[in-house]
C-alpha cells in the first residue's frame, strides 16, 4: 500500500532532550516536506526536500533540522526541544516538487514539558 | 509573503445542499493550488490540484475553480452528505526568492447535518 509513515504517533518529552521524528515513503517520491499544525495558526511548512541531499527552509525552520540521505526517508530532528515546539507534526511527499498531489502521514503529536 | 485566507471558518448545512468554500491568496505568482480534506485526528487527503494554467478541476461531486489574476479559488460540493463533514484546506505553491514554499489557509470546518 502506498503510504507515508511517521513515527512515533505520540511523543512526550522534556525540554532540551534531543529527539527525532521519522518519516518514510514507499512511493519513490522526490519531494518530501514537514509541517506543524497549531490551533489558530493552521499548517506551516518547516522544511522541504526536493531530492536526496537537497533541503531548504520553509516558513518556520527555527529549532529544527532535517536530512535527506535516502530518497525514502526524511527525519525531523529537534536538537533541543522547547515547550513552544509542542504541536502536531505532519510529513508529506509527492512525486515531484510542485505538480503532483501531496500525500500526508498520519501525524505526530509532540508535547514538550 | 504569501498569505492564504479561507472564508468562512466554519459552515453548517443540511444534507443534500450544494455549497461553496472560498480560498483567497495575496500573491498571484503561484504554481498550483490544492484542496485538502482533514478528518479529526488524521492527516490531510488531497482532493483536487489545479495547475496555474488551468481554470478548474472536477472529481465526482467536487469542483474546484481557480482565478489566478484575482487570487481566488472556490471548492464546490454538490449534494452534500454527512460523510463530507471535515475541515477543508486550500494551499498554494509559490516561488519566493528562488524557493518553493507551500502555504496553507486555516481551513473551513464543514458540518453536514442529516
Amino acid at each position: 500500500e502506498a503510504q507515508v509513515t511517521q513515527n512515533p504517533r505520540y511523543l512526550i518529552t522534556v525540554t532540551g532532550k534531543k529527539l527525532t521524528v521519522t518519516c518514510s515513503q514507499n512511493m519513490n517520491h522526490e519531494y518530501m516536506s514537514w509541517y506543524r499544525q497549531d490551533p489558530g495558526l493552521g499548517l506551516r511548512q518547516i522544511y522541504y526536500s526536493m531530492n536526496v541531499e537537497v533541503t531548504d527552509k520553509g516558513d518556520v525552520p527555527e529549532g529544527y533540522k532535517v536530512s535527506r540521505k535516502e530518497k525514502r526517508n526524511f527525519p525531523l530532528i529537534l536538537e533541543s526541544p522547547s515547550p513552544n515546539q509542542t504541536s502536531l507534526y505532519f510529513c508529506a511527499s509527492s512525486l515531484t516538487v510542485m505538480n503532483e498531489k501531496l500525500f500526508f502521514g498520519s501525524g505526530t503529536q509532540l508535547s514538550v514539558l | 509573503k504569501q498569505e492564504v485566507t479561507q472564508i468562512p471558518a466554519a459552515l453548517s448545512v443540511p444534507e443534500g445542499e450544494n455549497l461553496v468554500l472560498n480560498c483567497s491568496f495575496t500573491d498571484s505568482a503561484i504554481y498550483n493550488l490544492q484542496w485538502f480534506r482533514q478528518d479529526p485526528g488524521k492527516g490531510l487527503t488531497s482532493l483536487l490540484l489545479i495547475q496555474s494554467s488551468q481554470r478548474e478541476q472536477t472529481s465526482g461531486r467536487l469542483n474546484a475553480s481557480l482565478d489566478k489574476s484575482s487570487g481566488r479559488s472556490t471548492l464546490y460540493i454538490a449534494a452534500s452528505q454527512p460523510g463530507d463533514s471535515a475541515t477543508y484546506l486550500c494551499a498554494v505553491y509559490y516561488s519566493g526568492a528562488g524557493s518553493y514554499q507551500l502555504t496553507f489557509g486555516k481551513g473551513t470546518k464543514l458540518s453536514v447535518i442529516p
